[in-house]
């Protein structure tokens, strides 16, 4: 497709339970971010890939939070034992490669963790 | 770590006003600042960026001049329209020549522009 995109949009879970967040880049991107946006914390930064090199996971608020990157395409944001405060919008972003590129954003997953 | 300051509003305006977003950041090297806008119901987008100091981005009429010595990167548009109500936010990439580059972003600034 053109741009970034993401499954579901929309995510209603209880409390305890896994999620997984889909994300399909944009063809012939090797960078892949994944980023959190709540009200309280405003816009946060997960998780990158860069190709096949070992992710950077600083930004992952706790070992519940994990992802992966299939063949350097595809990517899925699991979290475990979700958690109110788990509650946001989760956003990709991918790039074309290292350096200050624009990033691409897709819509988003609106996650509910009730 | 890094960081970015901005306004967080809302920044209420009329029709053909001036507009000033003020974006403050911390980062240790040679960072990329960015803009981006969210309009209602839709993602985010790059509104435009600098990537080294002196640098101006500009697009839809909005520029951002990207200075070293007072670390800002203010957004500024001299008439502002309705359709640019929306959440702007300012980021910095700390790119400066290999490994991550995740963006920090600043709160957002809410803008409503009244007819």
């Amino acid at each position: 497709g053109a741009g970034v995109s993401q499954s579901p949009s929309n995510k209603v879970t209880e409390k305890g339970k896994d999620v997984e967040l889909r994300c399909d880049p944009i063809s012939g991107h090797t960078a892949l971010y994944w980023y959190r946006q709540s009200l309280g914390q405003g816009l946060e930064f997960l998780i990158y890939f860069q190709g096949n090199s070992a992710p950077d996971k600083s930004g992952l608020p706790s070992d519940r939070f994990s992802a992966e990157r299939t063949g350097g395409s595809v990517s899925t944001l699991t979290i475990q034992r979700t958690q109110q405060e788990d509650s946001a919008v989760y956003l990709c972003a991918t790039k074309r490669d290292r350096g200050p590129d624009t990033q691409y954003f897709g819509p988003g997953t609106r996650l509910t963790v009730l | 770590g890094d960081s970015v300051t901005q306004m967080e509003g809302p920044v209420t305006l009329s029709e053909e006003a001036c507009l000033t977003i003020n974006c403050t950041y911390t980062a240790t090297g040679y960072p990329s600042l960015f803009w981006y806008v969210q309009y209602p119901g839709e993602g985010l987008q790059l509104l435009l960026k600098a990537t080294k100091a002196d640098d101006k981005g500009s697009n839809k009429g909005f520029e951002a001049t990207y200075r070293k010595e007072t670390t800002s990167f203010h957004l500024e548009k001299g008439s502002v329209q309705v359709s640019d109500s929306a959440v702007y936010f300012c980021a910095l990439s700390p790119y400066s020549g290999g490994g991550a580059d995740g963006l920090t972003f600043g709160k957002g600034t809410h803008l409503i522009i009244q007819p």
